[in-house]
């Protein structure tokens, strides 16, 4: 089946600064999610994004999916922030849903 | 707007109980998922549904039965609970505008087995 790796594994940053995670596929998708884990546990939709770039306030992200990666861009990073990052994408069949290990973030004041 | 609901929120049961995970969501999507979230294997799928009286197994359905009599319900039973499924169980649904295969998640049960 596919592999989604995602690096770095873990981040530490200093409130304030910009991050840039990665998403890495083996093969061709057909859909990619970018979702972020609160220290609650729960999942929140940041970006659908199978191709292009997107950005939602000091979010963003960018599937280059003819070169298999996909990056989220967390600019002016607040503690609000930390938590586990993850991507999920879809590759074959609509069930065929594949998440990433997760990048686990932690912003510190 | 509810979104996506699950109950209860925690589970504590014992080895070879039956236990029901209930899922419901607000929006009328065709699709709906079970997953579980363990350390160290991230979220894998164990069921979804295309619609009502539709299910098919995903990458972990061994232990676990699944129904959907409704759209807007997908009830997941472990019929004899084990101790290896104690985890963090997340019910998603889609819409079934396949433009977008965008999931919602509920906020998950968390599950332990004595």
């Amino acid at each position: 089946g596919i592999q989604v790796e995602q690096s770095p594994p873990d981040l530490i940053l200093q409130e304030g600064a910009n991050s840039t995670l990665r998403c890495n596929f083996s093969d061709s998708v057909n859909n990619l999610q970018w979702f972020h884990q609160n220290p609650w546990g729960q999942l929140i939709n940041l970006f659908y994004i199978p191709s292009g770039t997107k950005q939602n306030g000091r979010l963003s992200a960018t599937t280059v999916a003819t070169e298999r990666y996909s990056l989220l861009y967390i600019s002016s990073s607040q503690t609000t922030d930390s938590g586990v990052y993850f991507c999920a994408v879809n590759s074959g069949g609509y069930q065929k849903v594949t998440f990433g290990t997760g990048t686990k973030l932690q912003v510190i004041p | 707007d509810a979104g996506i609901t699950q109950s209860p929120r925690y589970k504590i049961t014992e080895t070879g109980r039956q236990v029901t995970l209930m899922c419901h969501q607000t929006w009328s999507h065709s699709y709906m998922f079970w997953y579980r979230q363990d350390l160290g294997h991230g979220l894998r799928l164990i069921y979804y549904s295309a619609a009502a009286d539709i299910t098919d197994k995903g990458e972990v359905p061994d232990g676990y039965v699944v129904s959907r009599s409704k759209t807007e319900n997908f009830p997941l039973t472990l019929e004899s609970a084990t101790r290896s499924q104690t985890s963090v169980y997340f019910c998603a649904s889609s819409p079934r505008d396949r433009v977008t295969y965008e999931q919602y998640f509920g906020p998950g049960t968390r599950l332990t087995v004595t």
